[in-house]
């Protein structure tokens, strides 16, 4: 069964506009989610996770997330991007029924045009 | 900072090939997981580790083993390898799952291609 969704396959998106990627996951008693973020040739790294507390998640360079557990949804936003921001952003979530394992959605390409 | 180590950026191997991948944390964490990278399908979990000798299959297991001998190192053996096992596989590790422990860390992922 899918665990994570999102939603879309590809993101175009003019320099200093906001973004926003979209991620579903499989509604859990416990969840930990996470958004990672992979550069051209680069490995993963991450942006931020939402562990418990308070909803919204800022992370770094400037990207933030708002867990809605009622929509089961994280979707990471960002207010004004810039080309460098270009990269596939990866959702991921450990569902605690499960373990400790980690499951990763198909993953968003952000690209930034000027 | 913690680093996974993946023993080869780039390898290229024959169909019917027994391969193994590498992967070495420093950071003397317990999980360890095998992800393969394919264009669209995002990452698949294919097996991880909780601890030594340990191993949980994870979502597309069949044609891959694993072995943890040591805390350290969880390879990734191809026991016969085929043209659809070409892919981007990735290592990661991790603390245990307490909530302030929980981020993954990856290795910068070797490209195989069975030819």
């Amino acid at each position: 069964a899918q665990s994570v969704t999102q939603l879309d396959s590809q993101v175009p998106v003019f320099e200093e506009a906001p973004v926003e990627l979209r991620c579903n996951y499989s509604s859990s008693v416990s969840v930990y989610l996470f958004w990672y973020v992979q550069y051209p040739n680069q490995g993963l790294q991450l942006l931020l996770k939402y562990l418990s507390g308070s909803t919204l998640v800022k992370g770094i360079n400037g990207f933030e997330a708002e867990f809605n557990k009622s929509q089961t949804s994280f979707h990471l936003r960002k207010p004004s991007v810039h080309i460098s921001d270009t990269a596939e952003y990866f959702c991921a979530v450990i569902l605690m029924e499960y373990g400790n394992k980690l499951v990763f959605g198909a993953g968003t390409i952000l690209r930034v045009k000027s | 900072d913690v680093k996974v180590t993946q023993s080869s950026r780039y390898l290229v191997k024959r169909t019917g090939e027994k391969v193994f991948l590498e992967c070495v944390q420093d950071m003397d964490h317990e999980n360890m997981f095998w992800y393969r990278q394919d264009p669209g399908l995002g990452l698949r979990l294919i097996y991880f580790s909780y601890d030594v000798k340990m191993k949980e299959k994870g979502d597309i297991p069949e044609g891959y083993s694993v072995s943890r001998e040591k805390k350290e190192r969880f390879s990734l053996i191809l026991e016969s390898a085929s043209t659809n096992q070409t892919s981007m596989y990735l290592c990661a590790s991790s603390p245990p799952g307490l909530p302030e422990n929980t981020e993954a860390f990856f290795g910068q992922g070797t490209r195989l291609t069975v030819v």
